[in-house]
């Protein structure tokens, strides 16, 4: 069966400092693969989204980048942390793109940037 | 531009009263639409999903939704409130297109159940 690892569950980092989530899918191949924020009172954003290897979509101008440097992994990364930079990070994935195929969510990575 | 609109940010109930989570989506084009719950600190779990088959769709838990074209409207229901609905509920809607299809959810209702 499928499943979806996150780490690190919790991190406090002070601002300016760097920033590193890992995301890993297992049981599966080829994966669509996802980052999403969830902020308080904001519902979820979706941050990238990658097809496959070295491919990588942004869907909203920010401090964040994304990598995927293998087919199950998917980074989230910072050079400098802001205090907005503050949530709930979820990574998630389906196969193919995302019609009827569900999104199955990792347990997220709650970040508080100090 | 399309959004999901979940009327409601908390709902509270009393323990075995009805639940009703509601869910409106703007488009007249038959979207897939999904409900997703959320336990604190834990990422989101599917409830149902409804994929254009039967128009009322059963789920986990003892939840059901019902798609209503007319209405636009995907409304999530459970007859009898446990203790252990208590969570945060997210309507999540996908609009099919040619390319890559974008989940768009709504910004949550947070449930709160009374003993």
């Amino acid at each position: 069966s499928q499943t979806i690892h996150q780490w690190p569950a919790t991190l406090v980092q002070p601002v300016g400092s760097p920033l590193s989530l890992e995301c890993t899918v297992e049981g599966t191949s080829n994966p669509n693969l996802y980052w999403y924020r969830q902020a308080a009172g904001r519902g979820l954003q979706l941050l990238f989204y990658s097809v496959g290897i070295g491919q990588i979509s942004s869907e909203v101008p920010q401090n964040l980048s994304a990598s995927r440097p293998q087919d199950r992994q998917f980074i989230l990364s910072s050079k400098k942390l802001l205090l907005s930079d503050s949530g709930f990070y979820l990574c998630a994935w389906t196969i193919g793109a995302a019609g009827a195929n569900v999104l199955t969510f990792g347990a997220g990575s709650r970040l508080t940037v100090l | 531009a399309q959004s999901v609109t979940q009327l409601g940010s908390h709902v509270s109930v009393s323990e075995g009263a009805l639940v009703l989570l509601r869910c409106n989506y703007s488009s007249s084009v038959p979207p897939y639409l999904f409900w997703y719950v959320q336990y604190p600190n834990q990422g989101l779990q599917l409830l149902l999903k409804y994929t254009s088959a039967a128009t009322l769709v059963k789920g986990i838990n003892g939840f059901e939704a019902e798609f209503k074209k007319s209405e636009t409207s995907f409304h999530l229901t459970k007859p009898s409130a446990h203790m252990s609905d208590a969570a945060e509920y997210f309507c999540a809607v996908i609009w099919p297109s040619g390319g890559y299809q974008k989940v768009t959810f709504g910004i949550g209702t947070k449930l709160q159940v009374i003993p």
